[in-house]
């Protein structure tokens, strides 16, 4: 049962553009989600939070949306970049701040950005 | 920024044998740490909690007799794989942090 997803595989945009990846999940008892950008055979860095008190977070060129009541939460790059060019994993947790942070994954959106 | 390490970043070892695998937290010292699994293509999957001075919290379905997890100090844990078998290969990644969570980059297992 997967808790987080990420329905999409893989989206390619073109520079410049607005790269939009999205995120979905069941649990109603995450509080706190993050995107995780990722390349091949190294960790996940850490892009962008955001709290379930909030609605959105900005960030330079990265935005995250979350609508809780449809359990949804999208990361908008704009203007997208060819170094954006990754697997992009969203994860949430249910321990927002606290001392056990587990996180549970998506299974990723491989991003292409076109020069 | 906080610095997470891992020990070594691929290994390949024959089917039955042990391999360790270290996390060291660089510039920070962490209570906690987790241990993560990467098949291709797959989300990463929680396997463990470590929990340093204190025996590691399994994720269902994780065997913790196959997986042996130290955290001895705040700033190492180790994830040993006993008997490893060709279906243990996999990309095993730890985060470090009582908090915000502060990614490895990773180690390539590959049992033959």
């Amino acid at each position: 049962d997967q808790q987080v997803k990420q329905n999409s595989p893989s989206l390619s945009v073109q520079e410049g553009r607005i790269s939009i990846l999205n995120c979905d999940y069941t649990n109603s008892m995450f509080d706190y989600f993050l995107w995780y950008k990722k390349y091949p055979a190294e960790g996940p860095t850490f892009l962008i939070s955001i709290s379930s008190i909030k609605d959105k977070n900005e960030d330079g060129r990265f935005t995250v949306f979350l609508n809780k009541s449809a359990k949804h939460l999208s990361l908008h790059i704009v203007p997208s970049q060819p170094g954006d060019s990754a697997v992009y994993f969203c994860a949430a947790s249910g321990s927002s701040g606290g001392s056990n942070y587990k996180l549970t994954f998506g299974k990723g959106t491989l991003l292409t950005v076109n020069p | 920024g906080a610095v997470v390490s891992q020990h070594p970043s691929w290994v390949i070892c024959k089917s039955g044998t042990s391999v360790k695998i270290e996390c060291r937290s660089l510039d920070f010292q962490a209570t906690t740490m987790f241990w993560y699994r990467q098949f291709p293509k797959q989300s990463l999957m929680l396997m463990a909690t470590s929990n340093e001075g204190s025996k590691a919290t399994y994720e269902q379905g994780v065997e913790k007799d196959k997986f042996l997890i130290n955290h001895a100090s705040l700033t190492l844990s180790t994830l040993t794989v006993t008997s490893a078998h060709p279906e243990d290969s996999s990309f095993y990644i730890c985060s470090a942090g009582d908090g915000e969570q502060f990614f490895g980059p990773g180690t390539r297992l590959t049992v033959l």
